[in-house]
């Protein structure tokens, strides 16, 4: 089946730093890929959807500039925490679709997630 | 203002039993309805969505969920449930009619038991 790979699946680091989270589609091309947000008390929020080659597309009250998406591929996209505060310390997860739009019937594959915990 | 409720916190069903998980929305326009499913040790997994057409969405795993419009619900079910259906599972909708952008809101989860 389709699998996303996500990565690191955990990282600590110091506030003000910035820090980048990968995310592959191994064996399909992802022409949207999508950043998920989880709170420690387990709610969950859609921050971006991204298309290869082009621009995010950024969820209400997510902020483009802290939020950083890069889709350059097929199979890559990253996500970048800038100057990340122990605030921005939560569960970030990605998933892949093999197709654009919303109107799309392709599955969403998400990856295992990464846990950012800033000091 | 757009939100999700989902009423349950948990959800306990004997295996083999049908079970239903509520959800209830409240958009201004016409929505995006989404089902997810975080299990213990696979993730977070989509389910099923509607976006428009039959009111009746069939999804992964034998789950599949009801658009009530007039009742504002899109609640999940299955026939028969699994042991291994125990797991989180959220309720979302994503407003299209919200000016400045979409927005997509998650419920607070509901936890499901099945107990063998």
């Amino acid at each position: 089946g389709a699998v996303v790979s996500q990565h690191p699946s955990w990282v600590i680091c110091k506030s003000g730093t910035s820090v980048k989270i990968e995310c592959r589609s191994l064996d399909f091309q992802a022409t949207t890929m999508f950043w998920y947000r989880q709170f420690p008390k387990q709610s969950l929020m859609l921050m971006a959807t991204s298309n290869e080659g082009s621009k995010a597309t950024y969820e209400q009250g997510v902020e483009k500039d802290k939020f950083l998406i890069n889709h350059a591929s097929l199979t890559l996209s990253t996500l970048t925490v800038t100057s990340a505060h122990p605030e921005d310390s939560s569960f970030y997860i990605c998933s892949a679709s093999e197709r654009t739009g919303g109107n799309s019937n392709q599955p969403q594959h998400f990856g295992d997630g990464t846990r950012l915990s800033i000091l | 203002a757009q939100s999700v409720a989902q009423p349950e916190d948990q959800v306990n069903v004997a295996e083999g039993n049908p079970l239903t998980v509520k959800c209830t929305y409240s958009v201004s326009g016409n929505p995006y309805l989404f089902w997810y499913v975080q299990y213990p040790n696979r993730g977070l997994q989509f389910l099923l969505k509607y976006i428009t057409g039959d009111n009746l969405v069939k999804g992964s795993y034998g789950f599949e969920a009801e658009f009530n419009k007039s009742q504002t619900s899109f609640h999940l079910k299955k026939p028969s449930a699994l042991v291994s259906d125990s797991a989180l599972y959220f309720c979302a909708v994503r407003d299209l009619n919200r000016a400045g952008g979409f927005k997509t809101i998650f419920g607070a989860g509901t936890r499901l038991f099945v107990k063998a």
